[in-house]
């Protein structure tokens, strides 16, 4: 059974960085062909594609996020990470990490619980 | 606004079948996944690539196609079933993730 959970502090300065990393157990991130995603919620909104990256190590990103943010994997943890430059309070939100695999489109099977951030000062 | 869009809320009474939609010039070309998520927790896939159903999802949810259109259909509502729904697909590209904004779900 696969498992995510991620990680990072709840409370970020504006124009900060925003840090989160994603720890996935029972399955490599490095195996497969799966796409370890990052998707976010403002409370009470819906759902966001914040990005992803594939197995292979390449990566998609949102474009309306795409020049504030990296995704990166550190296969040795089976770990993944997202880090968005430049926060504003719109930043706020419940950060998941999910997997995703591909029927035609990508669909998430696994998602960790998700963490709140706050962005404020 | 999303390039997939859904009802923003929709009713069905105990028991009853109730069908919630995705529309978006995208599902013509790609599939889609629908989401269950409830309060405070993550979302759940309840249907994937149109009409595949994820082991442990109950038999009553089934999904299906047509045109610019999916839906996703809960035959026999039950009380646990109330949430929200949200589909995904690819958008018109066909390179990136999109969301519909998602359908609150009221079992009466």
């Amino acid at each position: 059974q696969v498992q995510l959970q991620e990680s990072g502090p709840g409370l970020v300065k504006p124009s900060q960085t925003l840090s989160l990393t994603c720890t996935v157990s029972g399955g490599s991130i490095s195996s497969g062909s799966y796409y370890w995603s990052w998707i976010r919620q403002p409370a009470g909104k819906g759902l966001e594609w914040i990005g992803h990256i594939y197995t292979s190590g390449s990566t998609n990103y949102n474009p309306s996020l795409k020049s504030r943010i990296t995704i990166s994997a550190d296969t040795s943890k089976n770990q993944f990470s997202l880090r968005l430059n430049s926060v504003t309070a719109a930043d706020t939100a419940a950060y998941y990490c999910a997997r995703g695999g591909l029927v035609g489109a990508i669909y998430f099977d696994y998602w960790g619980l998700g963490t709140l951030v706050t962005v404020s000062s | 606004s999303s390039e997939l869009t859904q009802d923003p809320s929709v009713s069905v009474a105990l028991g009853q079948t109730v069908r919630i939609t995705c529309q978006g010039d995208s599902l013509r070309r790609y599939y889609a996944n629908w989401y269950q998520q409830k309060p405070g927790q993550a979302p759940v896939v309840v249907i994937y690539g149109n009409n595949n159903r994820p082991s442990g999802i109950p038999d009553r949810f089934s999904g299906s196609s047509s045109g610019n259109t999916v839906s996703l259909t809960i035959t026999g509502a039950q009380a646990e079933d109330e949430g929200d729904y949200y589909c995904n697909s690819r958008d018109s590209s066909g390179n990136l993730v999109v969301f519909g904004g998602g359908t609150k779900l009221t079992v009466l």
